[in-house]
């Protein structure tokens, strides 16, 4: 079964340092593509960034960037100089290029203090 | 530009009795559809997928069941509603499997 797993359900960390949230997934497919989604207060699902599991380039968008070790199968997001506006929930997802199943972690709570 | 729309926002309906909650996607054809559930506190769970008109997938057998009866149209219902189908409910498209999900603002719905 393909499954994703976000270990930590809640993190803080404060104003303007950096964090990383963890994500572990588990395909037995070789070209899939990867997702970080921000979900806050709001309940709106924001797309974060995506990778490409073909690319060994590290996907980065403005202060988010990602650590994908394919190997490993492991995606974690880093944020870098974190805003209070970052305080959301945050989910990791995938998707094989053969199916149309887009599945979720459980999430990480993340809270940005001032 | 594609948007999509989903309604109502918020319901609230006691048990045993039907539900209907639906989703319409402007701007693009023959999208992928779907359905997700999340519950309070916990990460979201495919319900149902469409890869095309009449196309429905189910990923979680129970009372819930999903129609698509136009290309860009994706409705989510159940006959008698349980406690246990409370929750946040997303409907989403995709254009391909490369493409990521964009979601509707979701609905808020409590079965008392």
């Amino acid at each position: 079964a393909q499954t994703v797993t976000q270990s930590q359900p809640e993190m803080s960390v404060q104003e303007a340092e950096t964090v990383t949230l963890s994500c572990t997934y588990d395909t037995s497919e070789s070209n899939y593509y990867l997702f970080w989604y921000k979900q806050p207060p709001s309940r709106q699902m924001i797309l974060v960034i995506r990778q490409e599991a073909y690319k060994q380039q590290n996907a980065t968008e403005n202060r988010f960037s990602v650590n994908f070790q394919k190997a490993a199968k492991s995606f974690s997001l880093k944020i870098s100089d974190s805003q209070l506006g970052d305080t959301a929930m945050y989910f990791c997802a995938f998707v094989t290029s053969g199916t149309y199943k887009y599945i979720f972690g459980t999430g990480t709570r993340l809270k940005v203090l001032a | 530009s594609q948007t999509i729309h989903q309604w109502p926002a918020t319901l609230v309906q006691p048990v045993g009795s039907p539900l209907s909650l639906e989703c319409t996607v402007e701007g693009t054809s023959n999208p992928n559809l779907y359905w997700y559930r999340q519950a309070a506190g916990r990460g979201l769970q495919l319900l149902f997928y469409s890869v095309g008109i009449g196309q429905i997938s189910s990923e979680v057998p129970q009372n819930l069941s999903a129609s698509r009866p136009q290309d860009r149209q994706f409705i989510l219902s159940s006959k008698k509603l349980l406690l246990s189908d409370s929750g946040f409910y997303l409907c989403a498209w995709s254009g391909d499997p490369s493409s990521p999900l964009h979601f509707g603002n979701g609905t808020r719905l409590t079965v008392t």
